[in-house]
């Protein structure tokens, strides 16, 4: 039981390039984020999904994308990336009601130059 | 939508004392209110939590206590211990349905050896 996986792990892109961040979790969880943690600003909310094929746009979406194909997947999509977007990003994932503690997966580290 | 503020930003104490770190909430409708700790490098993680049909929680050395009418909620750690260096956020959110977990901005606490 691994819980929640983030790859990759560490991360250099040049302005303009694309790349996906993957999310898996093994707890059967139906509720999954994306955030993203910048020094000071503790952790803001990208977007989240609140089960299969359902997306929503949390406090910072601009710039990001997201797919939620298969329950246990969450990719975070960065379409053009910008040196406003290196960040520490982290996935969550909870149990339906809602009411639980997050899971978070290790986090990925993006540096764009 | 919900809004969390934390203070203080930074909090050093010596090994033994106690500390508190304070948040307030906007939204009277939030009833779920969790406290997370994050090591240099690591995932944030769960230490304890606290819903709105109750005023104190304890588990060991933290305790969070809340105060729904004031809407602040805090957490105190006694006999501070090294190992308890850390940041601490709080979050908040409705338990009910899938709202996400809104953070604060984080509390840097140093427990001076």
């Amino acid at each position: 039981n691994a819980g929640v996986t983030q790859t990759p792990k560490f991360r250099v892109l040049k302005t303009g390039q694309s790349m996906t961040l993957l999310c898996a979790q093994d707890m059967n969880h139906e509720y999954m984020y994306w955030y993203r943690q910048d020094p000071g600003m503790g952790l803001r909310l990208i977007h989240y999904s609140v089960g299969e094929g359902t997306t929503a746009k949390g406090e910072v979406p601009d710039g990001y994308n997201v797919s939620r194909l298969k329950k246990q997947n969450f990719l975070l999509g960065l379409e053009s990336a910008a040196p406003s977007q290196t960040s520490v990003y982290f996935c969550a994932s909870r149990p339906p009601g809602g009411g639980g503690g997050y899971t978070f997966g290790s986090g990925t580290r993006l540096t764009v130059v | 939508g919900e809004n969390v503020e934390q203070h203080p930003s930074t909090l050093s104490v010596q090994e033994g004392d106690s500390a508190v770190i304070k948040c307030t909430y906007s939204d009277s409708a939030s009833n779920y209110f969790p406290w997370y700790k994050q090591e240099l490098g690591k995932r944030p993680q769960l230490i304890i939590d606290i819903r709105s049909n109750v005023g104190e929680k304890k588990d060991q050395r933290i305790a969070v206590t809340l105060n729904k009418t004031a809407k602040h909620f805090s957490l105190h750690i006694t006999e501070t211990q090294p190992e308890d260096s850390a940041v601490y956020f709080c979050a908040a959110s409705r338990a009910s349905g899938n709202t996400p977990l809104v953070f604060g901005k984080g509390t840097r606490l140093s427990v001076i050896a």
